[in-house]
């Protein structure tokens, strides 16, 4: 079955330190990538995705991702972190075949000012 | 704004009673998600459906049913609520592919 790993379950990191939080995911199949951000008390908002082409993806905030292949895994980045930035972060992997999303248990970034 | 709603915004009900949440897609989407989101266990898939069809289904209780319309909206029905069933149930929709969700406001249960 298909499934999303996120390793790291609570961050907390200083400002204008930089992050980077895993996700891995087990199928091996043609996938769609997605990170999404769930900031205090509102609804989950998509980052970035991945589909095709260049591995390395930008999204909004200064936020990007690199998708390698050989290693299943999708991490986010981001060179310098705001306390703005505290949030939970979710990624995501959508298996084209099967037309069905899965969503890493999530990773809690918290910002010390 | 996602352009995905969901109503009510905040339920407050007690238990063994029955509830309906209800969901409407963003234009033109046909595939609407249900998530359920507690403290103690993060965000759980529940079902999906595409144009009227369920599609997949996740951690989803007995007590618990969705269906899709023909006008795409869709409705969760939670009965025999427990205490446990308090959170947040959110509703999200996408064109698929690419399977990018577009996330609701959220319903806050709670159940006393």
């Amino acid at each position: 079955a298909q499934s999303v790993s996120q390793h790291n379950h609570h961050v907390i990191l200083s400002e204008a330190a930089s992050l980077e939080l895993g996700c891995n995911y087990s199928y091996g199949g043609t996938v769609n990538l997605f990170w999404y951000v769930q900031y205090p008390g509102q609804h989950l908002q998509l980052l970035l995705k991945y589909f095709s082409g260049d591995p390395l993806v930008k999204g909004i905030k200064g936020f990007e991702a690199e998708f390698i292949k050989s290693k299943f895994s999708f991490n986010l980045r981001k060179p310098s972190v705001q306390w703005s930035d505290t949030a939970e972060y979710f990624c995501a992997v959508y298996n084209t075949n099967a037309g069905k999303s899965t969503f890493g248990d999530g990773t809690t970034l918290t910002v010390k000012p | 704004d996602s352009g995905v709603t969901q109503t009510p915004k905040h339920l407050i009900t007690a238990t063994g009673q029955r509830v309906t949440l209800r969901c409407s897609p963003r234009s033109g989407d046909l595939s609407v998600y249900w998530y359920q989101q507690s403290l103690d266990q993060g965000l759980q898939f529940l079902i999906q459906y595409y144009n009227g069809e369920e599609r997949a289904k996740g951690n989803i209780l007995e007590r618990f049913s969705a269906q899709q319309f023909p006008d795409l909206h869709s409705e969760l029905n939670l009965s025999s609520l427990e205490l446990g069933d308090s959170a947040l149930y959110f509703c999200a929709s996408s064109a698929s592919p690419p399977g990018e969700q577009y996330f609701g406001p959220g319903t806050r249960l709670t159940v006393t």
